[in-house]
């Protein structure tokens, strides 16, 4: 079955970098866009961005484009969003999502399989 | 707008019928599909309903999703004490080029 593991929790300072990853399993990678989602403390849901696992193509949503950077690494079927220059306010659980649709239908699709998520703490 | 307004509770008792409503504007749930996700606490979201009224694999018939115009909405009906959850809309947003959600709807089952 379709499966998305997350890496562990991560504590980082104001103006440090942290990077987390997503394993995919049960489908092909190349084959559907992944997305990531953040929610802060208490907070509701926010897209951050999407990535291409074919060809690495990217979009992100506009707060995140001087910060956020997603790569993936195709013989380990990982994807991997980066969040540098981090504030207080990017304490939040980072999820990974799978568009249900084939790449091929765009990245608009449902997200109907999501990672466990991973605690980022920015904290001095 | 950078979000979808949702109302931020509502509630029932078993059996009732609860509505959930998602209002957006022309830029993104008058020209795109809405989406809806649940979360219980300390756990990912998961899918409910795609395109405005589908069903994700699984979900039972009490859930139900309609859009029309700028507005959307999520009904639940025979609540359950399990459908205690927060329950999110989504829809792509034309304008901003982005994902809008929804602050979330925690529904209550008294």
């Amino acid at each position: 079955q379709v499966q998305l593991v997350q890496s562990g929790p991560e504590m980082q300072k104001p103006g440090a970098s942290v990077r987390v990853s997503c394993k995919a399993s049960g489908y092909t990678f190349t084959g559907y866009y992944i997305h990531w989602v953040r929610q802060a403390p208490e907070q509701g849901l926010e897209w951050i961005g999407w990535i291409n696992p074919e060809n690495g193509g990217l979009k992100f949503a506009q707060k995140f484009q001087a910060s956020v950077t997603m790569t993936r690494d195709t013989t380990i079927n990982t994807v991997f969003m980066e969040l540098s220059r981090l504030k207080s306010d990017d304490t939040a659980i980072y999820y990974c999502a799978r568009v249900n649709t084939p790449l091929q239908a765009g990245p608009w699709g449902p997200f109907d399989s999501w990672g466990q998520g991973t605690l980022v703490t920015v904290s001095a | 707008q950078s979000v979808l307004t949702q109302p931020p509770s509502a509630s029932g008792t078993p059996g009732q019928r609860v509505t959930i409503s998602c209002s957006g504007s022309n830029s993104n749930i008058g020209s795109n599909s809405v989406n809806w996700y649940r979360q219980f606490p300390g756990t990912a979201p998961e899918l409910l309903i795609y395109t405005n009224n589908q069903r994700h694999s699984g979900v039972p018939d009490r859930f139900s999703g309609s859009r029309s115009g700028t507005s959307a909405t999520l009904t639940i009906s025979g609540l359950q004490s399990d459908d205690e959850a927060d329950y999110y809309c989504v829809a792509w947003d034309d304008s901003l080029n982005a994902y809008l959600f929804g602050l979330g709807t925690m529904v209550t089952v008294l």
